[in-house]
């Protein structure tokens, strides 16, 4: 079966920085997604990797490990309004989103 | 670019009547739009996927005819809950994506909820 892994719940201080992970198996790989999703509204797009390595966007980055399925999302400088909840994504072989369960992030003053 | 909207935001309905929810791509043409739902403190699930022109495919558990599903043009799918319950009470979100896209563009989703 195809399966995405990332933690329920972190906390984190305001001014930290905080990793949050995402193990995955699926049927395929087409990428992976990492989507921030505040309380109440849709996702939004944060990054998306298909190849191994880490690709940086200001205050967040996310890497990529194909041969072990494996994906992080690092977060720096937390601000209050980075609480919310990340979503890992993989797009399978038949170019569907398998999403995971979401880790809810609360940042603490 | 890539903007999606959904229509209604919120909206609040008896037991036994019917919605619709519509979402259009305001800005590219999609190819596919998907439906999920989303109950408090869980993840997304998909309810469905659609392509222009073809019948929705329902994941397992989706009661198709009770989700009406029609995307009748590249800019715009609709999502009718038929004779909603309150089990039906959920945030609906689609999404979009283009011909060549592999992202998945997010309408602002709908808060329904069925009295």
């Amino acid at each position: 079966g195809q399966n995405i892994d990332q933690p329920t719940e972190m906390t984190a201080t305001e001014g930290a920085i905080v990793q949050i992970n995402c193990t995955y198996q699926t049927s395929g790989f087409n990428g992976l997604f990492w989507y921030q999703q505040h309380a109440g509204e849709a996702p939004t797009f944060l990054s998306y990797n298909v190849l191994d390595g880490l690709e940086e966007k200001g205050r967040f980055s996310s890497f990529l490990s194909r041969s072990k399925g494996y994906s992080y999302l690092l977060l720096k400088e937390l601000q209050m309004k980075d609480s919310a909840s990340y979503l890992c994504a993989v797009m399978d072989s038949n170019y569907q989103l398998i999403w995971g369960a979401g880790t809810k992030l609360i940042i603490k003053p | 670019g890539a903007v999606v909207s959904q229509h209604p935001s919120r909206v609040i309905c008896k037991s036994g009547t019917s919605v619709k929810i519509e979402c259009r791509s305001l800005d590219f043409q999609a190819t596919t739009m998907f439906w999920y739902r989303q109950f408090p403190k869980q993840s997304l699930m998909l309810m469905a996927t659609s392509n222009e022109g073809s019948k929705a495919t329902y994941e397992q558990g989706v009661e198709k005819d009770k989700f009406l599903i029609n995307h009748a043009s590249l800019t715009l799918s609709t999502l009718t809950v038929t004779s909603a319950h309150p089990e039906d009470s959920s945030f609906y979100i689609c999404s979009a994506r283009g011909p060549t896209d592999y992202e998945q563009y997010f309408g602002p989703g709908t808060r329904l909820t069925v009295t």
